[in-house]
């Protein structure tokens, strides 16, 4: 039974330039969240996909987008690369139960992105 | 704002002692969840309370859920090495069922 993987897992970009990170779902998820952890941080969300569509989104700004595809597999795209964009990328997987619990998140390993 | 908040930051310990972490919310949470994250590796789902005043147990964890659903604490009996990481709790605020993460407790344990 696969888990949540994600790429790549390391990433340097410079400032200004722009970054897609990947991530595919446990097998039987149909939901995927995204969230960034700054060092010595808790991960913060990011925004939730479901049914290819972005059904919440946290305190980000709009350069933070993302992408669900059919097989519910997701993107993150990040535009306009700030030094503060350095962080652990994570993305979570659950099995979407229409927004009346809490879902358990299933994280993958991250991507570490360094904006330089 | 509403938030979660999680101390101590960091907990250093002999192996064999007990650890606890605790979690308070600024609102009512209708669920909290735990997590551990060993360094470098990512957050991995350890347990979600639901009830007031419930406690649940997994080996050496003991994890409890304030009477108010505004605390909660994670418990380790005897720590080993085995037990070093981080460990967040995350609970849902302001109607949304997203979990917000604390800032998690290091545990660090000195054999």
């Amino acid at each position: 039974d696969a888990g949540v993987t994600q790429s790549p897992t390391h990433l340097i970009k410079t400032r200004g330039q722009q970054v897609t990170l990947r991530c595919s779902p446990k097998s039987g998820h149909d939901t995927v969240s995204w969230y960034q952890q700054a060092l010595g941080q808790g991960p913060q969300f990011i925004f939730q996909y479901y049914e290819e569509e972005e059904r919440q989104r946290g305190n980000f700004p709009d350069r933070f987008s993302g992408h669900q595809f059919p097989n519910y597999s997701s993107e993150l795209n990040v535009n306009a690369l700030l030094l503060g964009d350095s962080a652990l990328y994570l993305c979570a997987s659950s099995l979407g139960t229409g927004g009346a619990h809490t879902d358990t998140q299933y994280f993958g390993p991250g991507t570490r992105l360094t904006v330089l | 704002g509403q938030q979660v908040m999680q101390i101590p930051q960091y907990q250093h310990v002999q192996e064999g002692e007990d650890f606890t972490t605790y979690c308070n919310s600024s609102t009512t949470l209708s669920n909290i969840q735990w997590y551990k994250q060993r360094p470098g590796g990512h957050p991995v789902f350890l347990i979600q309370l639901v009830k007031s005043g419930e406690v649940k147990k997994q080996k050496r964890l003991t994890f409890q859920f304030g009477e108010a659903k505004k605390n909660s604490s994670l418990h380790i009996t005897a720590t080993q090495t085995t037990d070093v990481g981080t460990y967040f709790c995350a609970g849902p605020l302001g109607g949304s069922y997203i979990p917000t993460f604390g800032r998690g407790t290091s545990l660090i344990v000195h054999p």
